[in-house]
């Protein structure tokens, strides 16, 4: 049972553009989400994150929007880059337990056109 | 400050041979966890450890063994390596609980190939 889902494997974007990237979890339980960025050849690393007291968070080019109800969050980066052209995975755990497991998405491929 | 390593970067193995991953990190970092990445399956949990000695299951643990001895290091096995077990695999670290949880800290990966 996948209990985050992202649904677009691939994302093509001209460069300037808005890259909208979104992400579904279904435990309820989850109160913090992530997303990462992965280069080939290259380890995960932390662009933004959420908890789920806010419905956004921005952080420059970044915006992360949390919609509690819907179980659904979103990745908005403008303008997009051609050096934004990478993997981005979404995650979410629950930070009540203790234990700070993360549960990631399968990852959405963006690319940006020059 | 190197920040998560991870030994070796690729790997051949046959199958029914055995091998062990070793992850370091010099953050001083609590937590810390065996990712697998394979196409279309994202990252999944292998097994974690939220301190010195001690050890739980992820998501997928079946036919890795891990062991943390020391802070810095988590280890993990594969004592008898299948072909499906040819992946990309990934360490990465957390702080103690109370500060940033943001800050899960990735190595470069492994990966590795069973014949």
């Amino acid at each position: 049972d996948q209990q985050v889902k992202q649904n677009s494997p691939s994302l093509s974007v001209q460069e300037g553009r808005i890259s909208i990237l979104n992400c579904d979890y279904t435990n309820s339980m989850f109160d913090y989400f992530l997303w990462y960025k992965k280069y080939p050849a290259e380890g995960p690393t932390f662009l933004i994150s959420i908890s789920s007291i806010k419905d956004k968070n921005e952080d420059g080019r970044f915006t992360v929007f949390l919609n509690k109800s819907a179980k659904h969050l979103s990745l908005h980066i403008v303008p997009s880059q051609p050096g934004d052209s990478a993997v981005y995975f979404c995650a979410a755990t629950r930070t009540t337990s203790g234990t700070y497991k993360y549960i990631f998405g399968t990852g959405t491929r963006l690319k940006v056109l020059a | 400050n190197a920040g998560v390593t991870q030994t070796p970067k690729f790997r051949v193995l046959k199958t029914g041979q055995s091998m062990t991953l070793l992850c370091a990190q010099d953050m001083n970092h609590e937590y810390m966890y065996w990712y697998r990445q394979d196409p279309g399956m994202g990252l999944r949990l292998i097994h974690y450890s939220v301190g010195e000695g001690t050890t739980a299951k992820g998501e997928v643990p079946d036919g890795y063994n891990v062991s943390r001895l020391k802070k810095q290091n988590f280890l993990l096995g594969l004592e008898s390596a299948a072909p499906s077990q040819t992946s990309v695999y990934f360490c990465a670290s957390t702080p103690p609980l109370g500060e940033a949880t943001d800050t899960q800290y990735f190595g470069p990966g492994t990966r590795l190939t069973v014949l």
